[in-house]
């Protein structure tokens, strides 16, 4: 089946700085992924849409200065957390939308950030 | 969207068969009634999709009665492994399917604790 890979898995940063998560669909191209953030024990919040080679949509709630997207390419979206703070600690979900023989979602396995 | 309601919780042992029902009222007559599984840091994992009557596959079945206001998904013999965290979401076309925009909402969840 289709696969949906993140990078890094899990990331540990000090507040103030950026840190970037990529999402990559490797076999098939995807010019829809979604990313969504989860904390523990709570359900997966969507925070934005990204759409290959134009601007991602945001959720209500959700700053997009903050939260910075990134989809130059039909195989990879990145989500940048910038001057990020332990408020943003959280497991970080992107979806891949597979749009071949009817369209698929596809998740990542998610990436852990935990800012100190 | 349709408003979902599920259980927070549930518990069961090994071997038995378990149940979980999804109430979701305002179900709109485009909408599919799907189910994702979840275990701790990872991306969920789609079970089993359904729009009315009885769906069954390899890992699953999911009952809609006629009035599609709720659904059940009844896992078969449950074992140490099937303990996680189970979606209902409602909405948005087939898993598989042109009408899928890939935009989901996930609501609370039902954590499933299977004891030895």
């Amino acid at each position: 089946g289709a696969v949906v890979s993140q990078h890094p898995s899990w990331v540990i940063c000090k507040s103030g700085t950026s840190v970037k998560i990529e999402c990559r669909s490797l076999d098939f191209q995807a010019t829809t992924m979604f990313w969504y953030r989860q904390f523990p024990k709570q359900s997966l919040m969507l925070m934005a849409t990204s759409n290959e080679g134009s601007k991602a949509t945001y959720e209500q709630g959700v700053e997009k200065d903050k939260f910075l997207i990134n989809h130059a390419s039909l195989t990879l979206s990145t989500l940048t957390v910038t001057s990020a703070h332990p408020e943003d600690s959280s497991f970080y979900i992107c979806s891949a939308l597979k749009t071949v023989s009817g369209n698929t979602i596809y998740f990542g396995e998610g990436s852990w950030l935990t800012v100190v | 969207l349709a408003k979902i309601t599920q259980p927070i919780s549930m518990d069961s042992y090994e071997g038995q068969e378990v149940n979980i029902t999804c109430s979701h009222n305002n179900i709109a007559t485009n909408d599919y009634i799907t189910w994702y599984q979840q275990f701790p840091s990872q991306g969920p994992r789609f079970i089993i999709q359904g729009y009315k009557t009885k769906v069954t596959n390899e890992v699953a079945s999911l009952f809609i009665p006629a009035d599609r206001k709720s659904s059940t998904l009844s896992l078969p013999r449950v074992s140490l492994s099937d303990t996680a965290v189970y979606y209902c979401l409602v909405g948005d076309g087939p898993q598989t399917g042109s009408s899928n925009t890939g935009k989901l909402i996930f609501g609370q969840g039902t954590t499933l604790q299977v004891k030895p």
